[in-house]
């Protein structure tokens, strides 16, 4: 399976700011996902990202407030953009690899928000 | 659509103790549905998975069986371990492969 590393492991911001979330895959994958995981919840797609075209949104998440960017096969970020207490959470990426359609995490990034 | 419908936790057991996590699934065709388990601080990990019907996953003294019949895919484990204590997650993938489905997550606490 892929091994999938983030940066940063955690971080606390401020209000109004930015953070950008970096994830490398040790492969090259097709498609990479984003999710966010708030306190206690279940995850939720924000996004799949392709290399070389334009990320596919779900309901809800709007590329203004989480732009992503996928340049190659093995990378991808998603930045919270204008950051509100409300997307404190963790943010996960993943890939999707074997016959059966598993995907594989990365180990998240812990997002406070003051 | 496809949804998955997992078991209400918190469970709390005692260590050795029988585990059942109780998994159904609502799905066209042929998914294929996985166990992750997430431990405290940490990302979701792969347990174990089944692609088609009777199939049954198994890793960690962990097993859970595809029931066609009854849209199941329960978690089982004869002893649970103090080590064991995490949050396991439900999930199902599509047919196509490309959309992907999370059950609410059902935290487990063994206590020794």
């Amino acid at each position: 399976s892929a091994v999938i590393s983030q940066k940063p492991s955690r971080d606390i911001c401020q209000r109004g700011t930015s953070l950008t979330i970096q994830c490398q895959v040790d492969s090259q994958v097709t498609m990479m996902f984003w999710y966010r995981q708030q306190p206690g919840q279940s995850l939720t797609l924000i996004a799949t990202a392709n290399q070389g075209s334009e990320a596919t949104y779900e309901s809800g998440f709007v590329i203004d407030k989480f732009p992503i960017s996928r340049p190659n096969l093995t990378f991808s970020t998603l930045t919270v953009s204008n950051m509100s207490p409300e997307d404190s959470s963790i943010y996960l990426c993943s890939v999707q690899q074997g016959g059966g359609g598993e995907q594989f995490f990365g180990p998240g990034t812990r997002l406070t928000v003051l | 659509g496809n949804s998955v419908t997992q078991m209400e936790g918190p469970v709390t057991l005692s260590e050795e103790a029988f585990l059942t996590i109780n998994c159904t699934y609502t799905a066209t065709g042929y998914p294929s549905l996985f166990w992750y388990v997430q431990y405290p601080g940490e990302g979701l990990q792969l347990l174990l998975k089944a692609t088609k019907a009777d199939d049954k996953g198994s890793n960690k003294g962990f097993e859970a069986t595809y029931r066609k019949e009854t849209t199941s895919f329960h978690l089982e484990k004869g002893s649970v371990q103090v080590s064991d204590s995490a949050v396991y997650f439900c999930a199902l993938s599509d047919q196509t492969g490309n959309q992907f489905y999370f059950g609410t997550g059902t935290s487990l606490t063994v206590i020794p």
